[in-house]
């Protein structure tokens, strides 16, 4: 079966602009979670949904972050007037429900920004 | 504070040289902990679930145990595509959507 699909794989952008990353979760999985990993950095907890409400927001960096998800699916996380800091890379991971299901991630989004 | 911290964070080990990685944790009370493999330019992949003490898991040349306080990755005579960065998740039973990510150890297993 088909996992979990990020898009774009790379993106370059200029500071100051917005930027879009897609994440298609594995069918069914009705929990989404978006994490920044920082180049010999940790994962770092962004935003988690479950269905499309996020009752969990607490670790957008800025209020130049947000994050939606529609149809208990596809989620988007856009980032607004991106800046330097903001270049890592993106992963996206779903989750079947029920305790102890383990995260399934994708490929994840590399964001430079220049 | 629940917190979670792999050791060493790098490993060089010689082709067919047994080693461990570590991954201490406290939180409150343990769901769950996991171990994924996390390969340059891909997102970690899966490897092993644990639930409770004494546990045991294996997969080919990777076997994941678990106490109350720490978890072992033990690999057995490695090959140079065992060469990864491996992560250590848990649950806590407090946030049961939570995972909580260690730093990871980077390995090398050279020919």
């Amino acid at each position: 079966g088909a996992g979990v699909s990020q898009s774009p794989s790379n993106k370059v952008t200029e500071k100051g602009k917005d930027v879009e990353l897609r994440c298609d979760p594995i069918s069914g999985h009705t929990a989404l979670y978006w994490y920044r990993q920082s180049l010999g950095q940790g994962l770092e907890f962004l935003i988690y949904f479950q269905g499309n409400s996020a009752p969990d927001k607490s670790g957008l960096p800025s209020d130049r972050f947000s994050a939606e998800r529609t149809g208990g699916s596809v989620s988007t996380l856009t980032i607004q007037r991106t800046q330097q800091e903001d270049s890592a890379v993106y992963l996206c991971a779903s989750a079947a429900s029920g305790p102890n299901s383990p995260l399934h991630f994708g490929n994840g989004t590399r964001l430079t920004v220049t | 504070e629940d917190q979670v911290t792999q050791s060493p964070e790098a490993l060089r080990l010689q082709e067919g040289e047994s080693s461990s990685l570590n991954c201490s944790y406290t939180v409150s009370g343990l769901r769950g902990l996991f171990w994924y493999r996390q390969d340059p330019g891909k997102g970690p992949e899966f490897l092993f679930t644990l639930y409770s003490a004494g546990e045991e898991k294996e997969k080919e040349r990777l076997k994941a145990t678990l106490t109350k306080k720490e978890s072992f990755l033990h690999i057995t005579a490695p090959k140079p595509e065992d060469s990864a960065t491996y992560l250590c998740a848990v649950q806590p039973h407090s946030g049961t959507y939570k995972y909580i990510f260690g730093t990871g150890t980077r390995l090398k297993v050279l020919a």
